[in-house]
């Protein structure tokens, strides 16, 4: 069983919905990293949360450290909010990423 | 300065070349990380540094070596490689490393063909 599960794998949306890509971890951790990464490779470090929540433009990150859920929403999708967006674990042992499978989200204008 | 640099972005290679992927950073982080990712996958670690020192080998094959000649760079040398070590080569780097809570900033990689 990965220790990161991401779901949905595939998401297509309309311009203007609004979106939740989901994430259950198994493992304790010492935070939780939303990242995003765009076609041709480049990762982008999008949130990184240990609790709450944390908002940033339309991006909002939530985290429930019981549940070991987080969620991440975007308001207002546009096409260039395409990407992959993956969740990652720090275990707090040496500060190392355990990725998720991602999540590849298309939005059609 | 909040940008990690890869060299070079494409890379094709023969199984007897030997090459270097290089990483570049000016933020004054001290844990660098180079990552591995096929085609669909999510990236995979394979070596951390902290302070110059190699911190994590994630039971790379020795055919991959790693260096880190100072706290800016990070090499990573390629030596009689395999097809399916074709991926994209990711670098990273934190502030720190070490198990504290940090963002990792990541470079646009190096695409890596093997024939």
């Amino acid at each position: 069983k990965n220790e990161v599960e991401q779901s949905p794998q595939n998401l297509t949306a309309q311009e203007g919905e609004f979106i939740t890509i989901n994430c259950s971890y198994s493992v304790g951790i010492s935070a939780l990293h939303w990242l995003q990464q765009h076609p041709g490779g480049g990762i982008v470090s999008l949130f990184m949360l240990s609790s709450g929540k944390k908002k940033h433009g339309r991006l909002i990150a939530t985290i429930n450290i019981q549940e070991k859920h987080s969620s991440l929403h975007i308001t207002a999708s546009h096409p260039r909010d395409s990407a992959v967006y993956i969740c990652a674990v720090s275990l707090g042992s040496q500060g190392n990423l355990i990725f998720g499978k991602g999540t590849k989200l298309s939005v059609k204008p | 300065d909040t940008e990690v640099t890869q060299t070079p972005k494409h890379l094709v290679m023969g199984m007897t070349n030997k090459k270097s992927l290089k990483c570049e950073q000016h933020m004054g982080h001290r844990a660098m990380y180079w990552y591995k990712q096929k085609a669909k996958k999510p990236p995979e670690l394979m070596f951390v540094y902290s302070y110059e020192k190699l911190s994590i080998n994630e039971s790379v094959p020795s055919r991959f070596s790693p260096e880190c000649p100072n706290s800016s760079l990070l090499n990573l040398h390629l030596h009689a490689l395999q097809p399916e070590d074709s991926a994209l080569y990711l670098c990273a780097s934190s502030l720190q490393g070490g198990g504290i809570q940090e963002t990792q900033y990541f470079g646009p990689g190096t695409r890596l063909l093997v024939l």
